[in-house]
């Protein structure tokens, strides 16, 4: 039973366009949204979180969006820079409980 | 500042043999953890601790064990080795103060069994 589901495994944008990462999750508990960033050969690191009290939150080029009554959170980057191709995870984390679920991934190629 | 070590970056195993990844980390996190990524699957827990002396089972544990002896080590000990367990591991931690606080992971150690 996939809670955290993202359904595009693909994405290619142009340069200095706008890249929008969906997910899509079940559980009405989760209090916490994360993204991460992946690139080859190394570990996830954290790039944006987000509180399910919010539905927004911006750093710089990249938001998040959160629709708490669709369960879809996205990830907006503008402008789109070839540093950001990379696969990107979406994970959620339980209220009272310490655990994060991530989804599948989404592969991000920024076309120079 | 070294942050989340793990080691091997590589290994290769025989069915049925039995190894530990080593994980360590230098920032006196109390919440560690251990998940696998496989093609098509995401980032799937195994076992987490929420401090010395304490361990949980994630998503998927079994033909694994953890212990947490200390706050800095978190191992994963396979028992016996499967083709299934080809995977590549990583190795988290984050402080427990601040629920939205993120995890700080390794780079993995990359495992095939044959």
């Amino acid at each position: 039973d996939q809670q955290v589901k993202q359904n595009s495994p693909s994405l290619s944008v142009q340069e200095g366009r706008i890249s929008i990462l969906n997910c899509d999750y079940t559980n009405s508990m989760f209090d916490y949204f994360l993204w991460y960033k992946k690139y080859p050969a190394e570990g996830p690191t954290f790039l944006i979180s987000i509180s399910s009290i919010k539905d927004k939150n911006e750093d710089g080029r990249f938001t998040v969006f959160l629709n708490k009554s669709a369960k879809h959170l996205s990830l907006h980057i503008v402008p789109s820079q070839p540093g950001d191709s990379a696969v990107y995870f979406c994970a959620a984390k339980d209220f009272g409980n310490e655990k994060l679920t991530f989804g599948t991934g989404t592969r991000l190629t920024i076309i120079p | 500042n070294a942050g989340v070590t793990q080691t091997p970056k590589f290994q290769v195993l025989k069915t049925g043999q039995s190894m530990t990844l080593q994980c360590a980390q230098d920032m006196n996190h109390e919440y560690m953890s251990w998940y696998r990524q496989d093609p098509g699957m995401g980032l799937r827990l195994i076992h987490y601790s929420v401090g010395a002396g304490i361990t949980d089972q994630g998503e998927v544990p079994n033909g694994y064990n953890v212990s947490r002896s200390t706050t800095e080590d978190f191992p994963l000990r396979l028992l016996s080795a499967a083709p299934s367990q080809t995977s590549v591991y990583f190795c988290a931690s984050r402080p427990r103060t601040g629920a939205g606080s993120p995890l700080h992971f390794g780079n993995g150690t990359r495992l095939t069994v044959t």
